[in-house]
């Protein structure tokens, strides 16, 4: 049962517009929200969180915004550059133990 | 430099036998995850330790085993039992609490059973 949802497998973006990725999670009990970037053959890296008493983060270009009611989370980059091609994953923490649950990733193209 | 170390990047193994897959960290970080990470599955976690000497299952550890025996080392066996090995597999370590808690990822391991 996935708890954490990327329903778009991929989004194209030109290059100085927004890029808008959304993510929805179904467990009331995630505290913590974070998004990682990803290359093919590579690690995870992280990009910015956002913990559940807030409801936006920004960190330079990127944004988090999250909608605890809507349980919904998005990044938003602005603007977008091709090297922010690449894959994104959103994942969560629940509030209790330190199981951090990912979602199956949103692939992105910035097309210059 | 701190960072978690992944070996080999690269394995290959017969079916039926069974692969350690090793990851080091330096950052002092007290947990410790294996990932899995299958086209268009997303990243599944196998097993995470918060404490040397203890860890627990996550969703998908069947045919897996692990062990930490010391805080900076978190193995993992693919064992002849998992029926479908191959894929890319991921270690991480984080803090328990307070800042900078979030994983940290390694490069990765690219484990091939034919």
């Amino acid at each position: 049962d996935q708890q954490v949802k990327q329903n778009s497998p991929s989004l194209s973006v030109q290059e100085g517009r927004i890029s808008i990725l959304n993510c929805d999670y179904t467990n009331s009990m995630f505290d913590y929200f974070l998004w990682y970037k990803k290359y093919p053959a590579e690690g995870p890296t992280f990009l910015i969180s956002i913990s559940s008493i807030k409801d936006k983060n920004e960190d330079g270009r990127f944004t988090v915004f999250l909608n605890k009611s809507a349980k919904h989370l998005s990044l938003h980059i602005v603007p977008s550059q091709p090297g922010d091609s690449a894959v994104y994953f959103c994942a969560a923490r629940r509030n209790t133990g330190n199981q951090f649950y990912f979602g199956t990733g949103t692939s992105l193209t910035v097309i210059p | 430099d701190g960072g978690i170390t992944q070996s080999p990047k690269y394995l290959f193994r017969k079916e039926g036998q069974n692969v350690t897959l090793s990851c080091e960290q330096n950052l002092n970080h007290d947990a410790m995850y294996w990932y899995r990470q299958d086209p268009g599955q997303g990243l599944r976690l196998i097993y995470y330790s918060q404490i040397v000497n203890d860890f627990q299952k996550g969703d998908i550890a069947e045919g897996y085993s692990v062990s930490r025996e010391k805080k900076e080392s978190f193995p993992l066996t693919v064992t002849s039992a998992q029926k479908n090995p191959t894929a890319f597999y991921l270690c991480a370590s984080s803090y328990l609490a307070g800042n900078g808690y979030e994983p940290y990822f390694g490069p990765g391991t690219r484990l091939t059973v034919t």
